[in-house]
C-alpha cells in the first residue's frame, strides 16, 4: 500500500511570506499529527488532527496552523515566516492515533529553507 | 524541557563493537516506540514496547522497556556500517490522543 506522501519535498521561502504543506496519509488511516525537526530541539509536535477535527496542540505560535480534509487529507500552514521556521516539517498517520495499538507511519518530510 | 532524555547524543564506533542506547523519563508512558531516520528522510519504526519489563528483539536488536514504563533501552549486537542513522525514542502518554513525546535522538555512526 502506499505511504504518507508529503509535498513539497523542498521549498525555499523569504521572511514574511506564508507557505503550505501537504500531508497525504496511509488509506484508511484517519489521524495525521505535524512536527516540526531541528537540529536544536529535535522533534517537536505541532498539532493533530482526527477526522478533520484538531484534537491535540503543541506550544507554538498562532502562526502555524491546519487543517484536515473529508478525505483525511491534512494541511499545514505558516504565515509570516521567521528564519527560525527553516525545519524538516514531518507528518505521521495513524489509524486512529493511538499509538499503542496502531502504530505511526512518518512522511519523509518537507524540507522548509526561510532565507 | 524533553520529556524524554536520550543518551549518548553521538556513538561512533567500529564494526563488530556492540553498544547501548539509553531513553529516560520521570514521566511514566502507555508505550514507547523506537524510530530510526537517515538523511533527509522521516522517522521509520523499529519496534514498539507496551508492558512494563518487556524485552523484545529484532535481529541483532534488543529493546527493553523499564518496569516502571518511564524507561527504555536500546542494545545493538555486533553493529554493522548499516546500522549508521538516528536513532529516536518516542513516548506515548495515552492521554494525549496523537502526539508521541520524541527524545532528541542517538547519531550512530558504524565505521568498517
Amino acid at each position: 500500500k502506499a505511504g504518507v506522501t508529503q509535498t513539497p519535498r523542498y521549498l525555499i521561502k523569504t521572511r514574511g511570506q506564508q507557505v503550505t504543506l501537504s500531508c497525504s496519509p496511509i488509506s484508511g488511516h484517519r489521524s495525521v499529527s505535524w512536527y516540526q525537526q531541528t537540529p536544536g530541539q529535535g522533534l517537536q509536535f505541532l498539532f493533530e488532527y482526527f477526522s478533520e477535527t484538531q484534537r491535540n496542540k503543541g506550544n507554538f505560535p498562532g502562526r502555524f496552523s491546519g487543517r484536515q480534509f473529508s478525505n483525511s487529507r491534512s494541511e499545514m500552514n505558516v504565515s509570516t515566516l521567521e528564519l527560525g521556521d527553516s525545519a524538516l516539517y514531518l507528518c505521521a498517520s495513524s489509524l486512529a492515533g493511538n499509538q499503542a495499538n496502531y502504530g505511526y507511519t512518518f512522511g519523509s518530510g518537507t524540507r522548509l529553507t526561510v532565507v | 524541557t524533553q520529556l524524554l532524555e536520550q543518551s549518548p547524543q553521538f556513538l561512533s564506533i567500529q564494526e563488530g563493537e556492540n553498544l547501548t542506547v539509553y531513553c529516560n523519563s520521570s514521566s511514566v508512558f502507555s508505550s514507547l516506540q523506537w524510530y530510526r531516520q537517515e538523511p533527509g528522510e522521516g522517522p521509520v519504526l523499529l519496534v514498539t514496547v507496551v508492558t512494563g519489563g518487556e524485552v523484545k528483539k529484532l535481529k541483532r536488536l534488543t529493546f527493553q522497556f523499564g518496569d516502571a514504563r518511564k524507561d527504555s533501552s536500546l542494545h545493538i549486537t555486533a553493529a554493522q556500517p548499516g546500522d549508521t542513522g538516528l536513532y529516536l525514542c518516542a513516548g506515548d502518554r495515552g492521554s494525549t490522543l496523537g502526539r508521541l513525546y520524541f527524545g532528541r535522538g542517538t547519531q550512530l555512526t558504524v565505521w568498517p
